[in-house]
């Protein structure tokens, strides 16, 4: 199975400020035939269910603000809010698909400083 | 507009039966693969169960296998997952979640709001 570890486990950062958070998977899901990082990141607010906010690593969702980013390849992957606002309080999850069984981050609380 | 709507969800004992239903509007359900994800309260997400368009490729988390089974009917637009020999471990909320693709491609682009399964004598 492939692990998917996330740091930190929380962050609190100020309003308008960067948040960067990690996620690394214990083997490669970069697709060699087609060049594609089977990686997603995922926005869960109390009380709902989660939302996609970003597919293949960095492909954003139609709808997802441009705050918010994603970036890596291989085992190492990156997701950046690049000014954080109030509405962003929430968990962030990723996940690989490249091979079954599907798996899912520890998850990221992101706190308001 | 997409929509996934869980039910069958509810408290049961340990060792019985539970068959959990999702039903989908808002999109052509033959088209996408679909998954059962679950959350226990207050932790992480987990991956249960998909299914492709066809129901030909079906996968299973090890925690479940051999006590679950997922299906579909395409003919009604619904997704279930039947659940035997229920354990405590098992308590969480499960959401229906639909690929983006008909397979090959398992992310979860939408999410039903979840029924939550409670195990416990």
């Amino acid at each position: 199975d492939i692990v998917m570890t996330q740091s930190p486990d929380s962050l609190a950062v100020s309003l308008g400020e960067r948040a960067t958070i990690n996620c690394k998977s214990s083997q490669s899901v970069l697709y060699s035939s087609n060049n594609k990082n089977y990686l997603a990141w995922y926005q869960q607010k109390p009380g709902q269910p989660p939302k996609m906010l970003i597919s293949w690593a960095s492909a954003r969702e139609f709808g997802v603000p441009d705050r918010f980013s994603g970036s890596g390849s291989g085992t190492d992957f990156t997701l950046t809010i690049s000014s954080l606002q109030a509405e962003d309080v929430a968990v962030y999850y990723c996940q690989q698909y490249y091979s079954s069984p599907l798996t899912f981050g520890q998850g990221t609380k992101v706190e308001i400083k | 507009e997409v929509q996934l709507v869980e039910s069958g969800g509810g408290l049961v004992q340990p060792g019985r039966s539970l068959r959990l239903s999702c039903a989908a509007s808002g999109f052509t359900f033959d088209d996408f693969a679909m998954h059962w994800v679950r959350q226990a309260p207050g932790k992480g997400l987990e991956w249960v169960s998909g299914i492709n368009w066809n129901s030909r490729k079906i996968a299973y988390a090890d925690s479940v296998k051999g006590r679950v089974t997922i299906s579909r009917d395409n003919a009604k637009n619904s997704l279930y997952l039947q659940m035997n020999s229920l354990r405590p471990e098992d308590t969480a909320f499960y959401y229906c979640a639909k690929s983006p693709c008909s397979t090959g491609c398992d992310s979860f682009h939408h999410w039903g709001q979840g029924t939550l399964v409670t195990v416990s004598s």
